[in-house]
């Protein structure tokens, strides 16, 4: 079964801590993509990665970082600097940086009080 | 800044109905479009891709892209209580920044049984 799968469902942090969200593909993807959704509010590019060992800034990068090691996980962490972290965070793959079909994977919802 | 704009809704209609979304994007270059389905707390589910100016039809879904008039829409044909959920827009908006997908904040709908 491929698809793109994301861990964990729910993350409850105190603020001022570091989290890391995980996502992994099997689709053989090249390109994927971190988004962030808040109520009311379209999906916000946080960061994408083109392939390995090589990542952009997005729209909102800052109090973010990722990292590409391998082609199948793109880990997000939230730092202690992002202000606003409460939020829904999705992962998305295509097969190229220019195909914009894009695919979802469940997304975490993370909670910082 | 180049946006995608959805009537943000929400839409009721009821079971049987035909249910019409509808998108107006900002860059004349765009060349494609891409609705996603979301259901509430879920992720967004990729459900129709349009490339050219004119209709694609796939089973109860119609998407309609004029290029002209930078409007793009989704039609639903005999709407189910199965198709309520959020309906997001979304299309590669040029710019030094191709690859990018720019969101809607989606239209609610909802079908009525």
């Amino acid at each position: 079964d491929g698809g793109i799968t994301q861990s964990p469902k729910y993350l409850f942090r105190k603020e001022g801590q570091n989290v890391t969200l995980s996502c992994e593909q099997n689709l053989n993807h090249d390109a994927m993509y971190w988004y962030r959704q808040d109520p009311g509010q379209g999906l916000r590019l946080i960061y994408y990665s083109q392939i390995v060992n090589d990542f952009q800034k997005g729209d909102i990068a800052e109090g973010y970082s990722v990292s590409r090691e391998k082609k199948e996980s793109f880990p997000l962490t939230v730092t202690s600097a992002q202000k606003n972290p409460t939020a829904f965070y999705l992962c998305a793959s295509s097969i190229r940086l220019l195909d914009y079909e894009q695919y979802f994977g469940p997304g975490t919802r993370l909670t910082v009080t | 800044q180049k946006e995608v704009e959805q009537n943000s809704g929400p839409l009721s209609v009821p079971e049987g109905a035909i249910a019409s979304l509808n998108c107006t994007y900002s860059d004349r270059g765009s060349q494609s479009f891409f609705w996603y389905r979301q259901y509430s707390g879920k992720s967004p589910e990729l459900i129709m891709s349009i490339y050219s100016n004119g209709d694609k039809e796939d089973g109860r879904f119609t998407a309609q892209l004029n290029k002209a008039s930078q409007y793009v829409s989704l039609l639903i044909r005999d709407s189910q209580p199965s198709d309520s959920a959020t309906y997001l827009c979304a299309g590669p908006l040029s710019g030094g920044s191709n690859y990018k997908l720019t969101f809607g904040k989606g239209t609610l709908l909802t079908v009525n049984p």
